[in-house]
Order: C-alpha cells, then structure tokens, then sequence
C-alpha cells in the first residue's frame, strides 16, 4: 500500500525566512495531494491541495509543487509568522472512481513541528 | 465547508468498557472517515463509514474493536469496544461534502483510558 515519508520532523526558523517541507509517496497512483496544519488541540485544517495534473499551486505565502516522476511534493511557506507555527501533515490518496482524489483514503506523513521565532 | 460536530469532545473511560463517539454534519456529505492519532502522532485511518452498508476498515482495524454506523448522509458513530490503555487517543471524524472536494476534520474526541 501508499507511504507517505515527511522530512524535517522538527523545523525551526527566523520570523520573515522561509520554510519548506518535503513529502514522498510510493504509490505512482495517487492522485490528490493535501496540506494539513494542525495547531496544538485543535483539528487539522487543510491549508492547501494539488492534484496530479498540475505541477504548482500557489495561495498567498504557500505554495506547493509536485513532481510526480520523482513521486515527491512540496510545501513552502514564504515570509513566514510566528502564527504559522504548527504541525503541518502531507498526505496522498489514490482516489474513487467517479469521485475524485479527494475522497480517497488519505495516508498522511508523520508530521513537521513548525517553530517560528519572533 | 460543511460543519462537523462531534461528541463526546473528551472522555475518560475505564478499561474494559465502551464508548460511542458521534458526527455529526450539517449538511448531506458523498463520505466520511474515522481516524484515530495517538498523542503526539500522525493521523490513521480506522475506516470509511459506507451509508446504509458495513464499514471498510484498514489493515489493523477490525469490526468487533472499532463498530461503525452510518444510518444516513449525514450521521455516524464510531465504538471503540473494551477499552485498554492503548486506545488512548484522539479520534476524528473526516467527511468529504462532494465531488472532487477536500476532506474537512471534525474537532476530534479525546479518549484516555485508566
């Protein structure tokens, strides 16, 4: 079945740097790739999502790119604030038939503690 | 997006005992999952909630620990059966409102087990 390998699993950095996560996936058929940030005690909440026809998408400080012959994706968060400290899970899922990547099962990383200093 | 309550939001339970985990959506959604996250972990699927049929549990989860319903598009329970400490968890409900839309996580129920 799908695995899902996230580096770093801690990341600490300057208020206004960059940070930048790393996903791989095994499973050529995945299809749909979502970001999930999860601050502590609360739900995860998807940030952001790409899907295996496109190569990037970009929302305001994040963007995520994937390429899918090295079957890696993504996340960068630009000028990043000391609110975007969190977890922040990749996940992949192989999809439905007739329903899209999105409702697949989705099998996340492990996570990266996100740390951002003042 | 679709709102997603859950109940209880936490719970402490003696072993060998059961607990019914509710979710609740606000609006008629295609799928819901259930996860479970130990402390300090990435999230697990537990399995799909099927509307009207049996769950499709994965690899590690099966029926007698982990019952499920869904009665309708809108409702599900999952029980997590004789409890021991290593059930100690957060359990989240997932639900996906429509095609080709993101899954959206409901607040998630914390359990610990004495």
């Amino acid at each position: 079945g799908e695995n899902v390998e996230q580096h770093p699993s801690t990341l600490s950095v300057q208020e206004g740097d960059s940070a930048v996560i790393k996903c791989t996936y095994s499973d050529s058929a995945s299809n749909y790739f979502p970001w999930y940030k999860q601050e502590l005690g609360k739900r995860p909440q998807l940030i952001i999502d790409i899907r295996s026809n496109v190569g990037e998408k970009k929302d305001q400080r994040i963007a995520v790119t994937l390429n899918k012959t090295a079957k890696h994706f993504s996340l960068h968060i630009t000028e990043t604030q000391p609110e975007d400290s969190a977890v922040y899970f990749c996940a992949a899922s192989k999809g439905r038939m007739g329903y899209g990547g999105s409702q697949g099962n989705l099998i996340f990383g492990k996570g990266t503690k996100l740390s951002v200093k003042p | 997006s679709a709102v997603i309550s859950q109940k209880p939001s936490r719970d402490i339970c003696q072993r060998g005992t059961s607990l019914t985990i509710q979710c609740q959506v606000d609006s008629q959604v295609t799928m819901m999952f259930w996860y479970r996250q130990q402390p300090g972990q990435s999230l697990t699927l537990i399995a799909t909630a099927n509307q009207g049929s049996e769950a499709t549990y994965e690899s590690g989860f099966v029926i007698d620990k982990f019952p499920i319903s869904r009665p309708n598009l809108t409702f599900s329970t999952l029980t997590v059966s004789n409890m021991s400490p290593e059930d100690s968890s957060i359990y989240l409900c997932s639900v996906v409102p429509g095609s080709n839309q993101p899954q959206h996580f409901g607040d998630g129920t914390r359990l610990s087990i004495l």
